[in-house]
């Protein structure tokens, strides 16, 4: 399954599949970037990050993919589980800036 | 071991009140910060802290004090609660000044204005 636009609020993924969730960002000078994960009554919890001078970087079972040149950030989960249900926010930071700016967030459903 | 904690984890009060909310990191982090999530769940700073000096304020009704008495606390006291500060509340901390700016969020506190 595959999120795609500025913004789905929603992806529905059957378990075992790859899913890519996607997010646009608008400031040029944003050197940092991360996805969380937030499920149900709890807080974000860190996913994958990466830099700038990367375009992308793998964790387990899933990578980050970073395209500065249209400013599009994708998370790719390898054979999504029932446990990844819950919703992914992409998050960019300024260089030198301590804030985080957050996405809007996409709402992630495994089907058994 | 609970790196970020947050109390309360519910708060449930009448419009009018006056209230608190703590946060505690043992992550031995310089910054913290402040966060409201809407019903939408969307994140938005409001406040930072690094090292007890408030280093970012957004635009936040002056009802909202924060206050950092040391390094590992961040409290959030809410003054005249109205309806619409219901919302979730997250604490988060980090350590950016040694290129470590992954935030690591407490479990929220869940306040409801009556």
């Amino acid at each position: 399954g595959e999120s795609v636009g500025l913004h789905l609020p929603t992806l529905s993924v059957q378990e075992g599949d790859n899913s890519i969730i996607n997010c646009a960002y608008s400031n040029s000078a944003s050197d940092y970037f991360i996805w969380y994960k937030q499920e149900s009554g709890k807080g974000p919890q860190f996913i994958i990050d990466i830099r700038s001078n990367m375009d992308k970087r793998q964790g387990q079972r899933v990578t980050v993919l970073l395209n500065k040149t249209v400013k599009h950030l994708s998370l790719q989960i390898a054979a999504t589980q029932p446990g990844d249900s819950a919703v992914y926010f992409c998050a960019e930071r300024s260089f030198n800036d301590y804030k985080l700016s957050f996405g809007a967030g996409t709402t992630v459903t495994v089907r058994a | 071991d609970t790196a970020v904690s947050q109390t309360p984890k519910y708060l449930v009060t009448q419009m009018g009140n006056d209230k608190s909310i703590k946060c505690e990191q043992n992550l031995g982090h310089d910054t913290m910060y402040w966060y409201k999530q809407d019903s939408k769940k969307f994140l938005k700073i409001m406040f930072s802290y690094n090292n007890k000096e408030l280093i970012i304020n957004e635009t936040v009704p002056n009802r909202f004090s924060p206050k950092s008495p040391d390094k590992a606390h961040l409290n959030l006291h809410i003054n005249s609660l109205e309806l619409g500060d219901s919302a979730v509340y997250f604490c988060a901390s980090s350590q950016p000044s040694r290129g470590k700016e992954t935030q690591y969020f407490g479990p929220g506190t869940r306040l409801l204005v009556l």
